[in-house]
């Protein structure tokens, strides 16, 4: 089974600063998806950024980008120039490639980000 | 338009009672996902529907009945439900089978309080 781990429970960076949340995963699988998603208070899950295993070029949307490491299964974001409404609760998401059917998503037990003024 | 929409946004329901939740989408989705998330802690996922046809359960206990009536709705029907049952009900959309291609849309959930 697919398993995804995210070790900080809680990170905190002041406005306009940058900051890094980790996100490590183990699976057996080659081909498979990675994604950031984003849970603010209002409860809406919002996509941040995918990365596809096979591309070895690290996915950059605006501020947010990834480090993709995929022989260490490691797949952190960064967020540049931090802003009030990036505060939210961060999660890192595996789907692996079934090549024909839908299996969901699976998640880490998610960051909480504390963007201070 | 994009969202998966959900409704109710809150309810509360006694464990003798039978309720429904809705899930909406007008993209032309054709995977849906029921998903329970209890309060801090990562979205679990509980059906998905493929092409209108049930293809994950996953250990679900049977007080939790999913439907797929066309490809738009998914419901979620709720009977003799216990208190630990209390979570928020996430729904979920993505273009074919295989979501990742172009992502996951999700709903803003229904939080569901059993007393």
């Amino acid at each position: 089974a697919q398993t995804v781990t995210q070790s900080q429970p809680e990170m905190s960076v002041q406005e306009a600063e940058t900051v890094t949340l980790s996100c490590t995963y183990d699976t057996s699988e080659s081909d498979y998806y990675l994604f950031w998603y984003k849970q603010p208070p209002s409860r809406q899950m919002i996509l941040v950024i995918r990365q596809e295993a096979y591309k070895q070029q690290n996915a950059t949307e605006n501020r947010f980008s990834v480090n993709f490491q995929k022989a260490a299964k490691s797949f952190s974001l960064k967020i540049s120039d931090s802003q009030l409404g990036d505060a939210a609760m961060y999660f890192c998401a595996y789907h692996m490639y079934s090549g024909g059917g839908a299996d969901g998503l699976t998640f880490g037990k998610g960051t909480h980000l504390i963007i201070q003024p | 338009d994009t969202e998966v929409t959900q409704t109710p946004k809150h309810l509360v329901m006694g464990m003798t009672n039978k309720k429904s939740l809705k899930c909406e989408q007008h993209m032309g989705h054709r995977a849906m996902y029921w998903y329970k998330q209890k309060a801090k802690k990562p979205p679990e996922l509980m059906f998905v529907y493929s092409y209108e046809k049930l293809s994950i359960n996953e250990s679900v206990p049977s007080r939790f009945s999913p439907e797929c009536p066309n490809s738009s709705l998914l419901n979620l029907h709720l009977h003799a439900l216990q208190p630990e049952d209390s979570a928020l009900y996430l729904c979920a959309s993505s273009q074919d089978e295989d979501g990742a291609n172009y992502g996951y849309t999700f709903g803003s959930g229904t939080r569901l309080t059993v007393v």
